[in-house]
């Protein structure tokens, strides 16, 4: 059964630290793995997209790691901002249909002044 | 422009009523879906529908049901509401049924009184 296990569930840092998110996952054969943002109140919205083939992969202050092997994946967020306060989601896809995405229950940071 | 719209945002209703949620994406994608993200903020999948083809999340009751008009709706309708459908809802699209990056919209928040 694909999983999806990220960590911590909550975060709270100050604003201009940086922090790091990490996802582990089963699902098997691998595609892509995307990490999603959620801003309370709103529906996720993509920020980054990991092929089989990527280790890093960077979005302005977002970087994206992945190891294949291991099965994992990190999100770091670089000098961090109160707009970044969100819950942030990791989803891993196997290369089927969409239907088979399976979405972690995220990570809820928190930046404060 | 809103890619991806949902009506209402809001819903709020008594136990036994049917209800419905509309949705529509402007985006010219081919695959639409529903989530239910539930008090522990948990991503699910109910439907995917695709160049008329739907499938659907074995858990999802049959009191739930989706209607596709065209390309660019996915409806959601509900019938019987109980206590347990309260959650927020999510449409989202993406070009295709291969995994995508899915856009999302809003969201409605359904309670059931």
């Amino acid at each position: 059964k694909n999983q999806v296990e990220q960590s911590p569930q909550s975060l709270i840092i100050l604003e201009g630290k940086n922090c790091t998110l990490q996802c582990n996952y089963t699902v098997s054969p691998f595609s892509n793995l995307r990490w999603y943002k959620q801003d309370t109140g709103r529906g996720p919205v993509s920020l980054t997209i990991m092929t089989f083939s990527e280790n890093t992969k960077s979005n302005g202050r977002y970087t994206a790691t992945l190891d294949a092997d291991t099965k994992q994946s990190s999100l770091h967020i670089t000098a961090s901002q109160l707009s970044d306060s969100a819950s942030y989601i990791c989803v891993p896809h196997s290369g089927a249909g969409s239907y088979q995405l399976t979405f972690g229950k995220g990570t809820k940071l928190s930046v404060i002044p | 422009d809103t890619a991806v719209s949902q009506t209402p945002k809001y819903l709020v209703t008594q136990m036994g009523n049917d209800k419905s949620i509309k949705c529509e994406q402007n985006l010219g994608h081919d695959t639409m879906y529903w989530y239910k993200q539930d008090s522990k903020k948990f991503l699910k999948i109910m439907f995917s529908y695709n160049n008329k083809e739907l499938i659907i999340n074995e858990t999802v009751p049959n009191r739930f049901s989706p209607k596709s008009p065209d390309k660019a709706h996915l409806n959601l309708h509900i019938n019987s509401l109980e206590l347990g459908d309260s959650a927020v809802y999510f449409c989202a699209s993406s070009q295709s049924d291969r995994g995508g990056e899915q856009f999302f919209g809003p969201g409605t928040r359904l309670t059931v009184l």
